[in-house]
């Protein structure tokens, strides 16, 4: 059964850039779609951006300048980056693999990494 | 942007009860909504994909209808397990997520 883990630094400062990785096991990256989705301590979710097939990616418009996704299939590892952090950047971030049918418009997330919190302060 | 609603934000209940939580988008999504389960200290679970069809493995007292702008997510009878916070998303334009619905226990 496909397995996502998140790792990275659990502690980032201010203007800095967080880098995390999702790794996945028992299933091939290059044959599935992937997204990030953060969640702020106590609060909802919010969607960061998907990765395709070859490596094309989508992000969200309101941190579009700020997040770069990447894989690399041969660690089957999927990896986010997001720049010029601050306080509001502190939340668990998931990683998921995404569902695409008929269009592409029918879009779910499933199943979810535990998701890694990165806590961002000096 | 497409923004989601959720009613009511939280609510208790027993064990045995019927519960509806609404989604509700600002314009029409036709069917492209989403429901999960979040349980404290756990990622999401996916519940319902496309508004009506239930995930493999997802107890059938969970059930999703709807189209257009609103959309239901009921729970036959409350189990337990149940008590969570439950979220749509719309994945007709970029994706967004609903602010959450918290079932308690009553």
């Amino acid at each position: 059964q496909m397995q996502l883990e998140e790792s990275g630094p659990g502690l980032v400062k201010p203007s800095e850039t967080l880098s995390l990785t999702c790794s996945v096991s028992d299933a091939s990256i290059s044959r599935y779609y992937w997204s990030w989705i953060r969640q702020p301590p106590g609060k909802g979710l919010e969607w960061l951006g998907n990765i395709y097939y070859g490596g094309s990616t989508k992000s969200n418009p309101s941190l579009q300048s700020r997040v770069t996704m990447s894989e690399d299939t041969s660690k089957n590892q999927l990896s986010l980056k997001l720049t010029s952090v601050t306080a509001a950047d502190t939340a668990v971030y998931y990683c998921a693999r995404g569902r695409a049918y008929g269009s592409g418009s029918y879009f779910w997330f499933d199943p979810w990494g535990q998701g890694t919190l990165v806590i961002v302060s000096s | 942007d497409i923004q989601m609603t959720q009613s009511p934000s939280s609510l208790s209940a027993s064990v045995g009860d019927r519960v509806t939580i609404t989604c509700r988008a600002n314009q029409n999504i036709i069917n492209y909504l989403n429901w999960y389960q979040q349980k404290p200290g756990k990622a999401p679970n996916l519940l319902i994909y496309a508004a009506s069809s239930l995930q493999s493995g997802v107890p059938s007292r969970f059930s999703g209808s709807g189209s257009g702008t609103d959309f239901t997510l009921t729970i036959s009878s409350l189990q337990p397990e149940d008590f969570a916070t439950y979220y749509c998303q719309q994945s007709y334009s970029s994706v967004t997520f609903g602010p959450g619905t918290k079932v308690d226990i009553k």
